[in-house]
């Protein structure tokens, strides 16, 4: 089975930088994705770790070590629109994701 | 990428009744899932729409409840029946190959009364 651990809450101020961390357990792993969703909308892709090491793509980064079974997405120079919900999902067998429960990131000024 | 339309947007129906939700992709896709989201919470996988053959449901769900079909490689549908208040839910169709991105239609949020 899998299992994923993040933290429920969040709040940062504009401009700052956030971290969000995330866990896991797993029996198969295939990689690892970051996911933003905002309220009342569809999640929408941010980045994916397969290998160890860190992925930047702008102000988002993302970092996977398989051997501590951990991840995290790194938000710079943060704007007011990021507040929304940040979900980590693992990749297993046959390309089924499984969904953290999210973490609920609210930016203020 | 690939670009999902996903109807209804929502509806609000009677309990005891069945809606249909559709789900068209612009492109042939192998994989298609649909995921159930309830109100603060993350998604849960409901099925994996295999095509041509009877759609492969993760625990908690059955057939009977929320038959899917796939017609074909751009095109699935997923039906909750007999509904009741419990059912009210945002649900989500998703297309993926293998170790990619997911990609996600709009939802549908459904309000059962």
């Amino acid at each position: 089975g899998q299992n994923i651990d993040q933290p429920t809450e969040m709040t940062a101020t504009e401009g700052a930088i956030v971290q969000i961390n995330c866990t896991y357990q797993t029996s198969g792993f295939n990689g690892l994705f970051w996911y933003q969703q905002h309220a009342g909308e569809a999640p929408t892709f941010l980045s994916y770790n397969v290998l160890d090491g860190l992925e930047e793509k702008g102000r988002f980064s993302s970092f996977l070590s398989r051997s501590k079974g951990y991840s995290y997405l790194l938000l710079k120079e943060l704007q007011m629109k990021d507040s929304a919900s940040y979900l980590c999902v693992l990749t297993g067998t046959a390309s089924k994701l499984t969904f953290g429960t999210g973490t609920r990131l609210q930016v203020t000024l | 990428s690939a670009v999902i339309s996903q109807k209804p947007s929502r509806d609000i129906c009677q309990r005891g009744t069945s809606l249909t939700i559709q789900c068209q992709v612009d492109s042939q896709v192998t994989m298609m899932f649909w995921y159930r989201q309830q109100p603060g919470q993350s998604l849960t996988l409901i099925a994996t729409a295999n095509q041509g053959s009877e759609a492969t449901y993760e625990s908690g769900f059955v057939i009977d409840k929320f038959p899917i079909s796939r017609p074909n490689l751009t095109f699935s549908t997923l039906t909750v029946s007999n509904m009741s208040p419990e059912d009210s839910s945002i649900y989500l169709c998703s297309v993926q190959e293998h170790h990619t991105e997911a990609f996600f239609g709009q939802g549908t949020r459904l309000t059962v009364v």
